[in-house]
């Protein structure tokens, strides 16, 4: 069965540290995973999107890791801001249409 | 710089009543879709249209219908609302199927 699956299922952090968040994928073929970010009460919004050839991408302070072999990837956070709090939600794309397999997120809060 | 656009942004309902919630894309994309947000729960797409003209069921479509007005247009409606269709609603476009999808900011609905 294909599935997203995404650990801790929450995280309080202090400002200024670092975290990592975590993401199993069971979806075959694969082609590619995407990280977003959705702010409460807003939709999400792409961070990145990592294809198969591609082991590690960054934006800005966000750096996203993929390991096709293992189907794992990662989402590492550096020095949390207050805007950081969201929930982020990594999501695998399947089938002819490219339809999408949403993980149930990471709620991340970052406290001052 | 709008993007996907949802009205409204809230409504509630009584159970039997019927509803259309619209969406509008200004970024001249051809696929569209409709997904529901529950709590603990991933994304889960509703309908989608992968281009002006056609529509499509995703893995929840049971009490829902569709219709792409024009390319920018794509609207759902529920024709006899129930408390288990109470969810947070998500419009999103792209260019075309297995591009990035973005998002409107969705419609809170409730049923009671």
């Amino acid at each position: 069965k294909n599935q997203v699956e995404q650990s801790p299922q929450s995280l309080i952090i202090l400002e200024g540290k670092n975290c990592t968040l975590q993401c199993n994928y069971t979806v075959s073929p694969f082609s590619n995973l995407r990280w977003y970010k959705q702010d409460t009460g807003r939709g999400p919004v792409s961070l990145t999107i990592m294809t198969f050839s591609e082991n590690t991408k960054s934006n800005g302070r966000y750096t996203a890791t993929l390991d096709a072999d293992t189907k794992q990837s990662s989402l590492h956070i550096t020095a949390s801001q207050l805007s950081d709090s969201a929930s982020y939600i990594c999501v695998v794309p399947f089938g002819s249409q490219g339809n999408l397999i949403f993980g149930k997120g990471t709620k991340l809060s970052v406290k001052p | 710089n709008a993007g996907v656009t949802q009205t409204p942004k809230f409504q509630v309902l009584k159970t039997g009543q019927s509803m259309t919630l619209q969406c509008a894309q200004d970024m001249n994309h051809n696929s569209m879709y409709w997904y529901r947000q529950d709590p603990g729960m991933g994304l889960r797409l509703i309908y989608y249209s992968a281009s002006e003209g056609t529509t499509d069921k995703g893995e929840v479509p049971n009490g829902y219908n569709v219709s792409r007005l024009n390319k920018r247009e794509f609207s759902l409606r529920l024709e006899s609302a129930a408390p288990s269709q109470t969810s947070v609603y998500f419009c999103a476009s792209s260019e075309r199927a297995h591009q990035p999808q973005h998002f409107g900011d969705g419609t809170r609905l409730s049923i009671l």
